[in-house]
């Protein structure tokens, strides 16, 4: 079964600061897709970033980025410049490619991000 | 638009009561998903449809039904909860493999905040 790990509860960090988030993952499939997911105090999830397992190159998407190491099976997140908007809880999430019509993920059990003035 | 919309916000029932749970996209999607969500943990798989079938579902009581009357529309008819059945409720929605598996992201809504008294 996959399993995916978030070792850090909480975290914070001074805005305008970069920040890493860590996550661990473990599957024997070798083509996946792992995403970040951020759920503000509103409730909703966001989908951050993805990264798509058989792509070498890291995901970006303005200030977020990825280092995806695949042999590692860690897929962090980096923020730049991080703003008050950013607090979050932020989810770590895998699913194999071709799960057919429904795409079934699993979650990593989150961190929780202050940013801090 | 990526929107899936949640209604009610917010519910508080009693443990004898039935009520409903309704999630509506316009995006074409034809898969959508119901998740439970406790304070502080990530969210838990209830039932996926696929094309208006349910394709999924993940050993939930069957004081929990789902129903998929059209492709734009997810209920989850509730009866007989437990004080333990509070929780955050979020319906998802995914495009399917039509427009290839990269683009199969699941798009959530901003969630049912359900009390059971």
């Amino acid at each position: 079964a996959q399993t995916v790990t978030q070792s850090q509860p909480e975290m914070s960090v001074q805005e305008a600061e970069t920040v890493t988030l860590s996550c661990t993952y473990d599957t024997s499939e070798s083509d996946y897709y792992l995403f970040w997911y951020k759920q503000p105090p509103s409730r909703q999830m966001i989908l951050v970033i993805r990264q798509e397992a058989y792509k070498q190159q890291n995901a970006t998407e303005n200030r977020f980025s990825v280092n995806f190491q695949k042999a590692a099976k860690s897929f962090s997140l980096k923020i730049s410049d991080s703003q008050l908007g950013d607090a979050a809880m932020y989810f770590c999430a895998y699913r194999i490619t071709h799960t057919g019509t429904a795409s079934k993920l699993t979650f990593g059990t989150g961190t929780r991000l202050q940013v801090m003035l | 638009d990526t929107e899936v919309t949640q209604t009610p916000k917010h519910l508080v029932m009693g443990m004898t009561n039935k009520k409903s749970l309704k999630c509506e996209q316009h995006m074409g999607h034809r898969a959508m998903y119901w998740y439970k969500q406790k304070a502080k943990k990530p969210p838990e798989l209830m039932f996926v449809y696929s094309y208006e079938k349910l394709s999924i579902n993940e050993s939930v009581p069957s004081r929990f039904s789902p129903e998929c009357p059209n492709s734009s529309l997810l209920n989850l008819h509730l009866h007989a909860l437990q004080p333990e059945d509070s929780a955050l409720y979020l319906c998802a929605s995914s495009p399917g493999l039509a427009g290839g598996a990269p683009k199969n992201i699941q798009y959530f809504g901003a969630g049912t905040r359900l009390s059971v008294l």
